[in-house]
């Protein structure tokens, strides 16, 4: 079956832009995550979505940062204003019910702010 | 907040060698993953680990969760260069929160 999608696959931007990043989760999954990898950082959580509750943004780094998930499905992820340090692989990730459930990921969004 | 310690940071070895890559948790686990990341794509899911002396395998690679110590370890037996590429472990410390994942293993497999 289909896995997660997401686009666009490749994002360059200027600085000081605002990007939307979508992603399309794995049908019938309640959980959507969003995670952030950079160049020796390793993977960073940023918000997490699970049925009908309030997401978890604990992970968002600032509040240029923001994402909603419409009808329990497709998530974006809005980044406004830009700057360089944003430049990073932005991954999706999906689960059948959150929790401990494992997670299926998406093969990301490479951002490069200039 | 937990933290994963990966081991290597990078490995290089030759083909039909076998080899052992760690990863250890600063807390107690209730879930261990293994991914897997070729350059320019996402996770890969390999095996999730839940119990303590949980051993789990698929094809060449075989995944131990060691509960007391805190630790994961992946094997793969004779490597083969398909195996080349980023290994990820990621833990949750609950039952409802994201995962915590280390900063990778990076495998090259030489002819």
């Amino acid at each position: 079956g289909a896995g997660v999608s997401q686009s666009p696959s490749n994002k360059v931007t200027e600085k000081g832009k605002d990007v939307e990043l979508r992603c399309d989760p794995i049908s019938g999954h309640t959980a959507l995550y969003w995670y952030r990898q950079s160049l020796g950082q390793g993977l960073e959580f940023l918000i997490y979505f699970q049925g009908n509750s309030a997401p978890d943004k604990s992970g968002l780094p600032s509040d240029r940062f923001s994402a909603e998930r419409t009808g329990g499905s497709v998530s974006t992820l809005t980044i406004q204003r830009t700057q360089q340090e944003d430049s990073a692989v932005y991954l999706c990730a999906s689960s059948p019910a959150g929790g401990v459930d494992t997670q299926y990921f998406g093969p990301g969004t490479r951002l490069t702010v200039l | 907040s937990q933290e994963l310690e990966q081991s290597p940071q990078s490995l290089i070895v030759q083909e039909g060698k076998n080899l052992t890559i760690n990863c250890t948790s600063s807390k107690t686990l209730y879930g261990l993953y293994w991914y897997k990341q070729k350059y320019g794509e996402g996770l890969i899911f390999l095996m999730m680990l839940q119990k303590g002396g949980e051993e789990k395998s698929h094809e060449k690679i075989t995944a131990k969760l060691d509960e007391k110590k805190q630790q994961s370890s992946l094997h793969i037996t004779a490597s083969q260069p398909s195996h080349a590429g980023i290994y990820l472990c990621g833990a949750a410390n609950s039952g409802n929160t994201p995962l915590v994942f280390g900063k990778g293993t990076r495998l090259s497999v030489i002819a």
